[in-house]
């Protein structure tokens, strides 16, 4: 089945603990991206990757690290969080990064608090 | 700076009641996006327009992309239940496609 998987589901840390997220997309997609999701505020990027070895800045990158290094893993690193990175994160991934109307296919998302 | 503008924010409607939902902006996209979210999973994607204009519809959905490109409605014939979740807008530009912006959603709940 054509997925995007992200784990872990839920996650519950404390101030300053480095942690990472996977995701793992099976389609062979070129594109990945990360997105926060707080109340009123909807989705914001904070990294993507338009393809291996190659990521750049979302709206909202301060805080978080991100890395390419093979087409289907694009994890996202916490290296210290902080209470206001608590929120619904999202993995998506598209076919292709350079078509701006290429379909963004999203994982099921990690709620993540840090107090 | 929201770039996406979607109004209503919330909408609760009965059954077989028709509704607009509409997404604005003051810059041009290359290509607008329709997603619906349901509790405990990520969007899904309804549908991509690309061209001012341009009309497409999805069984009892609506969409339709603004002549300049700028903003975007979908509309629902006789909502049924089923049509509850949070509807986003996203939209794409071709001088920076990897960067995507989304509206900050439509909660839509539609009573029996």
């Amino acid at each position: 089945e054509a997925q995007v998987t992200q784990n872990p589901r839920y996650l519950i840390t404390v101030t300053g603990k480095k942690l990472t997220v996977t995701c793992s997309q099976n389609m062979n997609h070129e594109y990945m991206s990360w997105y926060r999701q707080d109340p009123g505020l909807g989705l914001r990027q904070i990294y993507y990757s338009m393809n291996v070895e190659v990521t750049d800045k979302g709206d909202v990158p301060e805080g978080y690290k991100v890395s390419r290094k093979e087409k289907r893993n694009f994890p996202l690193i916490l290296e210290s969080p902080s209470p206001n990175q608590t929120s619904l994160y999202f993995c998506a991934s598209s076919f292709r990064g350079r078509v701006e109307n290429s379909p963004l296919h999203f994982g099921n998302g990690t709620r993540l608090t840090v107090t | 700076t929201q770039l996406l503008e979607q109004s209503p924010q919330f909408l609760s409607i009965q059954e077989g009641e028709n509704l607009t939902v509409y997404c604005n902006s003051s810059s041009v996209f290359s290509s607008l996006q329709w997603y619906r979210q349901e509790p405990g999973e990520g969007p899904v994607l309804l549908v991509t327009v690309v061209t001012g204009g341009e009309v497409k519809k999805l069984k009892r959905l609506t969409f339709q992309f603004g002549d300049a490109r700028k903003d975007s409605s979908l509309h629902i014939t006789a909502a049924q239940p089923g049509d509850t979740g949070l509807y986003l807008c996203a939209g794409r530009r071709n001088t920076n496609a990897g960067k995507s912006t989304f509206g900050d959603g439509t909660t839509l709940t539609v009573k029996p």
